[in-house]
C-alpha cells in the first residue's frame, strides 16, 4: 500500500462540473504538493501547503494535518483542465516527496 | 528558450546500446533531479544535484549512470538497460536542492522504450 493514495484514480466530468480529488497519506509529513500532468507529460506545480486553504483561479487546495487529508477542487470545470492530478506529501525529517499514483480527470465539453 | 528542456523527447533502444538523456534548464536554478514514471506507479526520484554535486541516490541501478557538468545540465547516461526500464524519465530543476521545500520546474520528459 502507498503511503500516499489518490482517489478516485479516474474521473469523468461534464464541462462546468465541480471536481473534487482526494489525497489522503500515512505518513507524517510537513507540507504537501499539488502537481498537474497533461497527456505531453510535463508537470506543473499547482500548490504547496502546510494548512489551511490556498486558491489560484478556479483551483482550491485544502488540507488537515491532523487527519492526513488534503483535497483539490476545480470549479466551472473546463476541458482544459484534462490531466493527471498528482498529490506529494514532504516527509518529516528527510524532506523527500513521497507521491501519489495520480489522478486521471477527463472533462467532456 | 526558457524552462526546462529534455532531449530526446522518445527513444528507443535495445539492452545492449548506450545511450544518454539530456536536460538543460534556463531558470538560473541551482538544483536538478531525475525522476522515472512507470505506468501506473508513483514518481519516483532517482537522482539529485545541489550546485553540481549529487545529493541523493535512490538505490538506483548502475546501469543509469548521471552526469552534471554544471547547474545548467544534466545527464542520464544508460547501458545495459532491461525492458523494465522503459518509463518517461523526468528531469526539473529548483532553486535550491531542499527536497520538497522548494518548487520544482518540470521538463516534459523523454518517453524510453526498451526493447
Amino acid at each position: 500500500k502507498n503511503e500516499v493514495e489518490q482517489s478516485p484514480q479516474n474521473l469523468t466530468a461534464q464541462e462546468g462540473e465541480f471536481i473534487t480529488i482526494n489525497c489522503s497519506y500515512s505518513v507524517g509529513i510537513s507540507a504537501l504538493h499539488w502537481l498537474q500532468q497533461h497527456p505531453g507529460g510535463g508537470i506543473v506545480s499547482l500548490f504547496m501547503l502546510s494548512s489551511g486553504k490556498k486558491k489560484h483561479g478556479r483551483l482550491i487546495a485544502t488540507i488537515n494535518i491532523q487527519e492526513k487529508h488534503s483535497s483539490l477542487h476545480i470549479t466551472a470545470s473546463h476541458p482544459r483542465d484534462s490531466a493527471v492530478y498528482i498529490c506529494a506529501g514532504l516527509t518529516f525529517g528527510n524532506e523527500k516527496l513521497t507521491f501519489g499514483t495520480g489522478t486521471r480527470l477527463t472533462i467532456i465539453p | 528558450e526558457t524552462g526546462v528542456t529534455q532531449t530526446p523527447r522518445h527513444l528507443v533502444m535495445g539492452m545492449t546500446n548506450k545511450k544518454s538523456l539530456k536536460c538543460e534548464q534556463h531558470l538560473g536554478h541551482n538544483a536538478m533531479y531525475w525522476y522515472k514514471q512507470s505506468a501506473k506507479k508513483p514518481l519516483e526520484l532517482m537522482f539529485v544535484y545541489n550546485f553540481k554535486e549529487q545529493t541523493e541516490n535512490n538505490s538506483v541501478p548502475s546501469r543509469f549512470s548521471p552526469e552534471c557538468p554544471n547547474s545548467s545540465h544534466l545527464f542520464l547516461h544508460l547501458h545495459t538497460l532491461q525492458p523494465e526500464d522503459s518509463a518517461l524519465y523526468l528531469c526539473a530543476s529548483s532553486r535550491e536542492g531542499r527536497g520538497g521545500t522548494d518548487t520544482q520546474y518540470f521538463g516534459p520528459g523523454t518517453r524510453l522504450t526498451v526493447l
